[in-house]
């Protein structure tokens, strides 16, 4: 029984390239979180997919992010032209529905050069 | 705008020393308090799910309480192994939120 996965584990890249991060949620989970971790920093809620749909968007910054989940195949975190300060620790979780607890995966450590 | 404060910032016990994390929330409606542990380099690990005042859950050396205001995570007699950072999460009522506002954490260290 297969938790949620996450990988990259580690992504390394530098300014102005792009990253993709990778969540597959648990079997037979069809909501998808995104948290960031800063360094020094609690977890931050980021966005909140369902197939194919965003939900809740609100976390996300507005301009380089973007998030898909789509039918077939893991959510997808991509950040554009990255930047020093996108440094972090991404956090993906999933559910089973919106009043269930939220499964998280190990994350992906980003590192920025 | 909800907000989550855990206290002490870190703790330090003897083994078999019980004690007791604290969780103060603000939220427009709660949903649900939760309780995570997160050990180094790894995700937050699912403890407890908290949806209304007086309710408890229990699982093995840890208990948690809630009231109207705060939620207390009580430890047991702790073990090394329960050598963690807990982290405590609240989820608003309101229709199409679903995000979890996170505190800060309390890091728990347990000497044998």
């Amino acid at each position: 029984n297969a938790g949620v996965m996450q990988n990259p584990r580690h992504l390394v890249r530098r300014r102005g390239q792009e990253a993709r991060l990778r969540c597959s949620p648990m079997k037979g989970h069809s909501h998808v979180y995104w948290y960031r971790q800063l360094p020094e920093e609690g977890l931050k809620f980021m966005v909140y997919l369902q197939k194919e749909n965003i939900i809740d968007e609100s976390g996300m910054p507005k301009e380089r992010f973007s998030a898909e989940f789509p039918k077939e195949g893991p959510s997808i975190l991509r950040i554009q032209q990255v930047v020093r300060g996108d440094s972090a620790a991404y956090f993906c979780a999933s559910s089973t529905g919106v009043d269930q607890p939220q499964h998280f995966g190990d994350g992906t450590r980003l590192s920025i050069l | 705008e909800d907000q989550v404060t855990q206290s002490p910032e870190a703790l330090r016990l003897q083994e078999g020393e019980s004690s007791s994390l604290n969780c103060s929330y603000t939220v427009s409606g709660l949903r649900g308090l939760f309780w995570y542990r997160q050990d180094p380099g790894k995700g937050p690990e699912f403890l407890f799910t908290l949806y209304s005042a007086g309710e408890e859950k229990e699982k093995e050396r840890l208990k948690a309480t809630l009231t109207k205001k705060e939620s207390f995570l009580h430890i047991t007699a702790p073990k090394p192994e329960d050598s963690a950072t807990y982290l405590c999460a609240v989820q608003a009522m309101d229709t199409g939120r679903r995000a979890l506002t996170f505190g800060s954490g309390t890091r728990l260290q347990v000497q044998p």
